[in-house]
């Protein structure tokens, strides 16, 4: 199975300043189409996830603009331009290259 | 709008069994593949088993293979999961999800449900 780690676990934030979170998989995300089958979610508290970037690189519709993936093979990257209150929850990143789906441990976003 | 909705859950005891829907509306269903998540209480995501759009190939995670089966009903926009010889670690809010890959095969959820609790204890 591909492993998911994600860094930092837990991430103070000031809101208007920028934020970022690791994701590093144990195998290459890589597909031969071009594409890294990573995926990014939010889950707010008492929420079920969202989805917030696929293929490593793409907004789904509706996030905002202040969030951006990036990435290729084996390390990537979220990051927030300039978190809002709104942004706190847990984070995941999840690979979708192989079955069965992994997701990383999660990195949960609060406001200092 | 994408709406999927699960229903099911509850409290049952330690090997009986249990079968969770998953209702969905707003897009064409018979086009896109759909999974079940679990997440225990305190918990980060479980991916547990997906369904082809067709119903033509399922997948498990090794924790739930050969207790757990996936199908689905096209004719009623519905996800079944069905659950047998229940533990107390299956203990959890049991999320479906839309895949995003459509026709194209299983790739990652994008829409999910609200989820359904389940407690397994005797």
């Amino acid at each position: 199975d591909i492993v998911m780690t994600q860094s930092p676990l837990s991430l103070p934030v000031t809101p208007g300043e920028p934020a970022s979170i690791a994701c590093r998989s144990s195998q290459s995300l890589l597909h031969g189409d071009g594409y890294n089958y990573l995926y990014w979610y939010l889950q707010k508290p008492g929420q079920s996830p969202q989805l917030l970037i696929y293929v490593g690189t793409h907004r789904a519709p509706g996030v905002p603009d202040r969030f951006s993936g990036s990435g290729s093979g084996t390390d990537f990257t979220l990051k927030i331009n300039r978190v809002e209150a709104e942004d706190v929850g847990v984070y995941y990143c999840m690979q979708g290259l192989q079955t069965p789906l992994t997701f990383g441990q999660g990195t949960k976003v609060e406001i200092k | 709008q994408v709406q999927l909705v699960e229903s099911g859950g509850g409290v049952v005891q330690p090997g009986r069994s249990l079968t969770l829907s998953c209702t969905t509306s707003g897009f064409t269903f018979s086009s896109y593949g759909i999974h079940w998540v679990r997440q225990a209480p305190g918990k980060g995501l479980e991916w547990v088993a997906g369904i082809w759009h067709d119903g033509s190939k399922e997948i498990y995670a090794e924790s739930v293979k050969g207790r757990l089966t996936i199908s689905r009903d096209n004719a009623k926009n519905t996800v079944f999961l069905q659950m047998n010889s229940l533990r107390v670690d299956d203990t959890a809010v049991y999320f479906c999800a839309r895949d995003s890959g459509g026709v194209g095969g299983i790739m990652g959820p994008d829409i999910w449900g609200q989820g359904t609790p389940l407690t397994v204890s005797s």
